[in-house]
């Protein structure tokens, strides 16, 4: 399997536009984590998906992030409208669910976001 | 909710040395995982360790549990050990709870 997929790897975008991050999660997994990892606050945890459904949002900061999982191979992280506070590093990790009790998560390669 | 600490922040060692990291968490947890993150920024799963002692060639881990720590342990440190150590934990559901990390570098 080629693991999780995140794009883009990089984004580039000036405040106040949309972005949209994608996730294809391991096939076969049940769970889909996204996650944030910036200096200050280090790795947290903003979502995660049970067989596509939204389970815990309460990392989500605020209402301009969004996140979707509309079939079992695919999520999308939207940030409208984007702020420079937004840059950071976004993971996407899945687990497949025999694991999930052992909390057992794998990670992309992650979205390297910076807003101006 | 949970909070997990990890030490030394920071770290540098001679190609060759050994390491201890430490990772203290605050409440009772039924899921313990030590990450490394390498330069490049990939997180690559190094153990799954909620209670007991494991070992994968240089590396090895153990959490006691009653008294809420863990440490991994890096043998004979190659360069290629470089990058930031995180410990995470977990009690509920899916959420898992990272610390801080420790930052080791690995001088030739």
């Amino acid at each position: 399997d080629a693991g999780v997929i995140q794009s883009p790897r990089h984004e580039v975008t000036e405040m106040g536009q949309e972005v949209t991050l994608r996730c294809k999660p391991i096939s076969g997994h049940d769970y889909l984590f996204w996650y944030r990892q910036t200096m200050m606050r280090g790795l947290e945890l903003l979502i995660y998906f049970n067989n596509n459904v939204p389970i815990d949002d309460s990392g989500m900061p605020e209402d301009r992030f969004s996140a979707k999982m509309p079939n079992a191979s695919f999520s999308t992280l939207k940030i409208q409208p984007s702020e420079p506070r937004d840059s950071a590093v976004y993971f996407c990790a899945s687990s497949p669910w025999l694991a999930l009790a052992k909390n057992i998560q794998y990670f992309g390669a992650g979205t390297r976001l910076s807003v101006l | 909710g949970i909070q997990v600490e990890q030490s030394p922040p920071d770290l540098i060692l001679q190609e060759g040395a050994n390491s201890t990291l430490r990772c203290n968490f605050s409440d009772s947890v039924n899921n313990l995982q030590w990450f490394h993150q390498n330069p490049w920024g990939q997180l690559i799963n190094l153990f799954y360790i909620p209670s007991g002692t494991k070992q994968n060639g240089r590396l090895s881990a153990t959490t006691v549990a009653t008294e809420r720590y863990s440490l991994l342990y890096i043998s004979s440190s190659q360069t290629t050990d470089s990058g930031v150590y995180f410990c995470a934990v977990g009690n509920q559901g899916g959420k898992l709870i990272f610390g801080q990390g420790t930052e080791l570098s690995v001088k030739p």
